[in-house]
């Protein structure tokens, strides 16, 4: 059955660097999205991806995100200068096109812990 | 803007019992769909149950089925012959029929199964 893969699973950073996730979403889909959940915290959407372009941010993804789809393939969200409170789950997810059932199908996470 | 509410942080239920998880919501869309999913401890976020709006019928798989009034806006997970596997987070959530909308979460409901 097809999945999302996110890499890595737990990632452990020091404040202030630069930090990479990565998502490959299921092939023929064409909406991506990342989420947040702080731990012990409800999921949040940071963003939404279609066309190579942002469809819809939230107020977290600040200047410090942004998310590039380089290949064709990868969907990755960066985090340029990290904070303590960055520290947190990432979820990745894809929708495939038009309106569909509207399931989003989500990948395992990254933790991300910022030192 | 759409929110959605889950008022039960916890509940626990014994094996072979039943339990109702609650979800209110609120959309200026007509046109939408509700969700649950299950978060287990290994934390990869799995669909449970898909609702239409424009459906009536409630939705059911298998042990899982929903109560879905739309009038008011109640959307609640029941759960019958609850068995230890089901112990996990479960998050109430909603999209827009859009192409690319985004999910909106609850904060969950944590479930313990019981012996």
């Amino acid at each position: 059955e097809p999945e999302v893969t996110q890499t890595p699973s737990h990632q452990v950073t020091q404040m202030g660097q630069e930090v990479i996730l990565r998502c490959v979403p299921i092939s023929n889909h064409l909406y991506f999205y990342w989420y947040r959940q702080i731990l012990g915290q409800k999921v949040e959407f940071l963003v939404s991806f279609y066309n190579n372009e942002i469809s819809e941010k939230s107020e977290i993804f600040d200047d410090q995100f942004s998310v590039e789809r380089p290949d064709g393939s990868n969907f990755t969200l960066k985090i340029r200068s990290t904070k303590l409170e960055d520290s947190a789950m990432y979820f990745c997810a894809s929708k495939s096109s038009g309106r569909g059932t509207g399931e989003l199908f989500f990948g395992e996470g990254s933790r991300l812990t910022v030192l | 803007a759409q929110t959605v509410t889950q008022s039960q942080p916890e509940m626990s239920v014994q094996e072979a019992e039943t339990v109702t998880l609650s979800c209110t919501y609120d959309t200026s869309e007509s046109d939408y769909y509700l969700f649950w999913y299950k978060q287990p401890p290994s934390r990869q976020m799995i669909l449970v149950i898909r609702q239409e709006a424009y459906k009536q019928q409630n939705a059911t798989e298998n042990r899982f089925s929903v109560n879905f009034q739309k009038a008011a806006k109640s959307f609640s997970l029941k759960i019958s012959d609850s068995q230890l596997g089901d112990a996990a987070m479960y998050f109430c959530a909603i999209i827009n029929t859009g192409t690319a909308s985004k999910l909106t979460f609850g904060t969950g409901t944590r479930l313990q199964v019981t012996l």
